[in-house]
């Protein structure tokens, strides 16, 4: 199993500004994902990141919007930028490992409860 | 496509009492998994049980089943001998062996243990 820790873990931000929440995994993980969940939802996936690729997006989810990056096996961050009210969430990262058709299943940082004000 | 539908959005169940969560999915895939997550009010997501679609035998940890039936599509998560500590979201998930590796989740099951 990997254990995932999320910084921050609850933040409160204006409007327009910017927020990057970092993901670190304890051990090398092929995937690692990035979700929003609405309180009392279900979660909806952003984006997958990619070790030394652009991330790849959602339906709905760009770039300039929610930049992440993965300079490593273990490490991953998610920015949401130009933040509005409709921003205020809970963001989790994910570690999977999946080689060959062998999946493992997704292990879950503690989620960043995000404030827009 | 695939989906997952939860159509449980709350239950609740006495203490020491048995409950049971539904889930059905609806997917082209041969090879599959399935998971229930738990998420309880500190908001870590925590598995509670997997099971591979080839495997007929439906899979158990502890207090926590499942009853597998792939023709139906039907996944469905058994909880005995309820606890006060068992209060949570509970999520169904699927992924398909091929593809992207993608997790599909249900929209979720309120389940309140009552003491």
């Amino acid at each position: 199993s990997a254990v995932i820790s999320q910084k921050p873990s609850r933040d409160i931000c204006q409007r327009g500004t910017s927020l990057t929440i970092q993901c670190q995994v304890d051990s090398q993980v092929t995937m690692m994902f990035w979700y929003r969940q609405q309180p009392g939802q279900s979660l909806t996936l952003i984006a997958t990141a990619n070790q030394g690729s652009e991330a790849t997006y959602e339906s709905g989810f760009v770039i300039d919007k929610f930049p992440i990056s993965r300079p490593n096996l273990t490490f991953s961050t998610l920015t949401v930028s130009n933040m509005s009210p409709e921003d205020s969430s809970i963001y989790l990262c994910s570690s999977q490992q999946g080689l060959g058709g062998v999946i493992n299943e997704q292990f879950f940082g503690p989620g960043t409860r995000l404030t827009v004000l | 496509a695939q989906t997952v539908t939860q159509s449980q959005p709350e239950m609740s169940v006495q203490e020491a009492e048995t409950v049971t969560l539904s889930c059905t999915y609806d997917t082209s895939e041969n090879n599959y998994y399935l998971f229930w997550y738990k998420q309880p009010p500190s908001r870590q997501m925590i598995l509670v049980i997997r099971q591979e679609a080839y495997k007929q035998q439906n899979a158990t940890e502890n207090r926590f089943s499942v009853n597998f039936q792939k023709a139906a599509k039907s996944f469905s998560l058994k909880i005995s001998d309820s606890q006060l500590g068992d209060t949570a979201m509970y999520f169904c998930a699927f992924i398909a062996t091929s593809g992207t590796y993608k997790y599909i989740f249900g929209t979720g099951t309120r389940l309140k243990v009552l003491a």
